[in-house]
């Protein structure tokens, strides 16, 4: 494998799931990144680890909750989500936390909350 | 944070050059004006960047007006695989990266 993967790719659950999404890095990259994508809207970041560590979470409710075990793996763990909560769930990477550095993103996990 | 300007949405035909737009006339000096674009279903790739000077690499070329206050992302021979979102951000080494709405390209055979 090479470069962003996150896994799944597509993902419905209801509003009282508790689910997990999983995005790894092949690219020996020091810092990670959520963003959301809804319809019509801009990405919109969430969440940044720099060397594992959080840097920065951008006023995204509790039911969201990242983990990073280690600077190849992210996680988004997600309960007693919202309708509006369904977009696409979009992981990147970078060699570490700057403003210029460039990001490489993973393909997506598609999420619909019923 | 400066702000960028793009039109929603332009077409091209097959195989001919593209040149994209996008405005920032509250740039400071030391944003660098980086370009990514999003084809359909994935997520977003990076193009190219630059500061001052022009820049050319395997997929683009990214022109920079003397006042640095516009920029132009230039597809040489646009593709149909070339039909995607095209972004332009710019970044000052401090802040995170914000997205806008971007430019819709599509390419006509």
């Amino acid at each position: 494998e090479t470069g962003v993967t996150q896994t799944p790719r597509h993902l419905v659950m209801g509003m009282t799931n508790k689910k997990s999404l999983k995005c790894e890095q092949h690219l020996g990259h020091n810092a990670m990144y959520w963003y959301k994508q809804s319809a019509k809207k801009p990405l919109e970041l969430m969440f940044v680890y720099n060397f594992k560590e959080q840097t920065e979470n951008n006023s995204v409710p509790s039911r969201f909750s990242p983990e990073c075990p280690n600077s190849s793996h992210l996680f988004l763990h997600l309960h007693t989500l919202q309708p509006e909560d369904s977009a696409l769930y979009l992981c990147a990477s970078s060699q570490a936390f700057s403003g210029a550095e460039t990001q490489y993103f993973g393909p997506g996990t598609r999420l619909l909350v019923l | 944070d400066a702000k960028t300007t793009q039109p929603n949405s332009m077409e091209s035909n097959e195989e001919e050059p593209v040149h994209l737009p996008c405005n920032h006339s509250t740039i400071s000096g030391t944003d660098y004006i980086h370009w990514y674009r999003q084809l359909p279903s994935q997520g977003p790739e990076y193009v190219i960047h630059g500061l001052t000077s022009n820049v050319n690499n395997r997929m683009a070329s990214l022109a920079i007006a003397e006042d640095r206050k516009s920029s132009t992302l230039i597809l040489h021979r646009a593709t149909l695989r070339d039909a995607a979102v095209y972004y332009c951000i710019l970044r000052d080494g401090l802040n995170d990266m914000r997205f806008g709405a971007g430019t819709r390209l599509t390419v006509k055979p």
